[in-house]
């Protein structure tokens, strides 16, 4: 069975660093497209960026190029989702999906709130 | 503002059928058979309900189901049911953007 493990919800200041997880099982990680979606509070889905695990190949929304960083390590088949400065405007819940045309399988999502 | 539009709110009683329309171009949308529907049930994952313009995932009820003409998809869901209840995105293949493109979402009141 196809699954999406995302780390758990977290709580931060602005300016702090943070980095969330999404652990993938039951399929070749390395070999799919693996993505994080955006949506804030009251508000629709996002494309963020996404990865390739099996040569890191990564590619960003314009919007988030150079805010976040997308990355994977597929020795334990785990793609990450990483702010060095976050802001109250970050606050958000995130989800990790597998593939880009077609998200066929999504993570249960990962609240992030920035507040001082 | 999303790249691709859709109503903000649909409704329906039990048992009847709704349609949720999708406006792109000739960019995304119109060009290209790549257009998905997402259902989502505020607090859990989404869920794939049509994938390329008309195809069901296993497991997603008939009563879904999709289509396409010109810049505009649709999504109908037929015998309404409390549990369709929900958001839904549809999403594109785009010429645009090495990532898809996602609507605003739509949200189904079932009455």
């Amino acid at each position: 069975e196809v699954q999406l493990v995302q780390s758990g919800a977290e709580v931060k200041k602005p300016g702090e660093s943070l980095k969330i997880s999404c652990k993938g099982s039951g399929y070749n990680f390395s070999n799919n497209w693996i993505g994080w979606l955006r949506q804030m509070p009251g508000k629709g889905l996002e494309w963020m960026g996404t990865i390739y695990p099996g040569d890191s190949d990564t590619r960003y929304s314009p919007s988030f190029q150079g805010h976040v960083t997308i990355s994977a390590d597929k020795s334990i088949s785990t793609a990450y989702l990483q702010w060095r400065s976050l802001k109250a405007s970050d606050t958000a819940m995130y989800y990790c999906a597998r593939g880009v045309t077609v998200i066929d399988y999504w993570g249960q999502g990962t609240l992030v709130t920035v507040s001082s | 503002q999303s790249a691709l539009t859709q109503p903000a709110s649909v409704s329906g009683s039990p048992g009847q059928s709704i349609t949720i329309s999708c406006t792109g171009t000739s960019s995304d949308v119109g060009g290209y058979d790549f257009v998905s529907w997402y259902q989502h049930h505020p607090g859990n994952a989404p869920k794939l309900m049509i994938y390329e313009v008309t195809n069901r995932p296993s497991g997603v009820s008939n009563r879904f189901s999709g289509s396409k003409s010109g810049n505009t998809a649709s999504l109908t869901i037929s015998g309404l049911q409390a549990e369709d209840e929900a958001d839904y995105y549809c999403s594109s293949y785009t010429t645009n953007s090495a990532l898809g493109v996602f609507g605003g979402g739509t949200k189904l009141t079932v009455l």
